[in-house]
């Protein structure tokens, strides 16, 4: 069946350093795929998506593309904040059902000033 | 801006009780789910519901049950709470390009 493998964390590093979570994928078809995240005491939210190979989903500075070939979803962020701290979750949606995620076991980021 | 909301955010049962979860979106969306999350393991989905009163096992669907009597909303049900249940309960709805969750509930069964 269809599923995701991320990083495991904690990924500890500090202030202004640059963020990679390894996401790699297996599924039948063309999923889309997402990256939640889930900052302390709230539920998830959708950080950015790409629905097809080679597209760029990108938001508040993090970025991640669609690579068919690796079947893979890297999160990557350029310079990170204190305020970043959270669980990333690596997903896809599978095809033709109903719209439901496949999680990743998510990566835990602690940010340190 | 309120989308997905749960009933509590904070919830502690004794074994043995019937315990209910409230999900309510406010965005006219076909399809609910239910989650489980527990460190390690991400999110497992328990049901989903595609339409009023109908409704579809998840990967974790043993003991719990799910009601979708009206659109918006969608009721996890535990018919006999067990310390194994003890986890975050979070509910999404679905829309095209993903899906939007609540805040979550935090069950504890002691």
């Amino acid at each position: 069946g269809d599923s995701v493998t991320q990083m495991e964390g904690p990924v500890t590093l500090s202030e202004e350093a640059f963020l990679t979570i390894n996401c790699t994928y297996t599924a039948t078809g063309y999923p889309s795929l997402f990256w939640y995240v889930q900052y302390p005491g709230e539920g998830l939210q959708l950080l950015l998506k790409a629905t097809k190979a080679d597209d760029k989903g990108s938001n508040k500075g993090f970025e991640a593309t669609y690579r068919k070939e690796t079947t893979s979803f890297h999160l990557e962020k350029g310079s990170v904040q204190v305020s970043d701290s959270a669980v990333y979750f690596c997903a896809l949606r599978i095809t033709d059902s109903w719209g439901k995620l496949q999680f990743g076991a998510g990566t835990q980021v602690v940010v340190t000033p | 801006d309120v989308k997905v909301t749960q009933s509590s955010r904070y919830l502690v049962k004794r074994t043995g009780e019937k315990v209910f979860l409230e999900c309510v979106q406010d965005m006219d969306h076909e399809n609910m789910f239910w989650y489980r999350q527990d460190p390690g393991l991400g999110l497992r989905l328990i049901y989903f519901s595609y339409d009023v009163k109908m409704k579809e096992k998840g990967d974790i669907p043993e003991g719990y049950s799910v009601s979708r009597e009206k659109k918006e909303r969608f009721s996890l049900i535990l018919e006999s709470a067990s310390t194994n249940q003890t986890s975050m309960y979070l509910c999404a709805s679905s829309f095209a390009a993903g899906q939007d969750f609540g805040p979550g509930t935090r069950l504890t069964v002691t």
